[in-house]
């Protein structure tokens, strides 16, 4: 069985423009979690999505958003990009909503100059 | 004080000790404990699971949860080289609507 897939694996943007990161997961899995991680925050939870809805939010801006579609797979979309908001974003799926068994994908690298 | 402390090494031992990895939480709140290894430029594995107090183990790996003093462990048998990588121990609250909570992780180093 596939692994959980995150599109571009690396990304490059500058100050002030919006980036959309994908996430497709395990085949069967219906929920989609989003995770910052950095060198000094470490793995941050973002949001988590079932069924088409955004069910659990972390504790980050409204720049930070995401969808979900009727096949699972997700999209994040960070808007008016920030030097802080470069990291390694992680998708994690899950067969339940608030599983504690998740799998992560290998994460898309972001650098904002 | 953050949610999940955790000694973010770097722990070198030689090949073939034992090593224990620790993490120290606040919230006594948190119910599921879990352990991840992470190689560098790869995402998180999930390598064990634990439900409340107690010990569970699989192969070469066993996970402790003593929640009375807010503690977890993994300790790891006869290490590997392959072990080489970051181990993040993760938590949840019951329900769960905060997502899991990580430590920052411990990097750990076998050495040949």
């Amino acid at each position: 069985k596939a692994g959980v897939t995150q599109t571009p694996r690396y990304l490059i943007k500058t100050r002030g423009q919006q980036v959309t990161l994908s996430c497709s997961p395990i085949s069967g899995h219906r929920s989609v979690s989003w995770y910052q991680q950095t060198p000094g925050q470490g793995l941050q939870f973002l949001f988590e999505y079932f069924s088409e809805t955004q069910r659990n939010k972390g504790n980050f801006p409204g720049r930070f958003s995401g969808r979900q579609f009727s096949n699972s797979r997700s999209e994040m979309n960070v808007s008016t990009l920030e030097l802080g908001d470069s990291a390694l974003y992680l998708c994690a799926s899950s067969f339940v909503l608030a599983a504690d068994t998740q799998y992560f994908g290998p994460g898309t690298r972001l650098t904002v100059l | 004080q953050k949610e999940v402390e955790q000694d973010p090494g770097p722990l070198s031992v030689p090949e073939g000790a034992i090593v224990s990895l620790n993490c120290t939480y606040s919230n006594s709140a948190f119910q599921y404990f879990m352990w991840y290894r992470q190689y560098s430029r790869k995402g998180p594995e999930l390598l064990m699971y634990t439900y409340s107090s107690g010990n569970k183990e699989d192969g070469r790996f066993t996970a402790q949860v003593d929640k009375s003093s807010k503690y977890i462990s993994l300790f790891i048998r006869d290490s590997q080289p392959s072990d080489s990588a970051t181990y993040l121990c993760a938590m949840r609250v019951g329900g769960g609507a905060d997502g899991l909570t990580f430590g920052k992780g411990t990097h750990l180093i076998i050495q040949p």
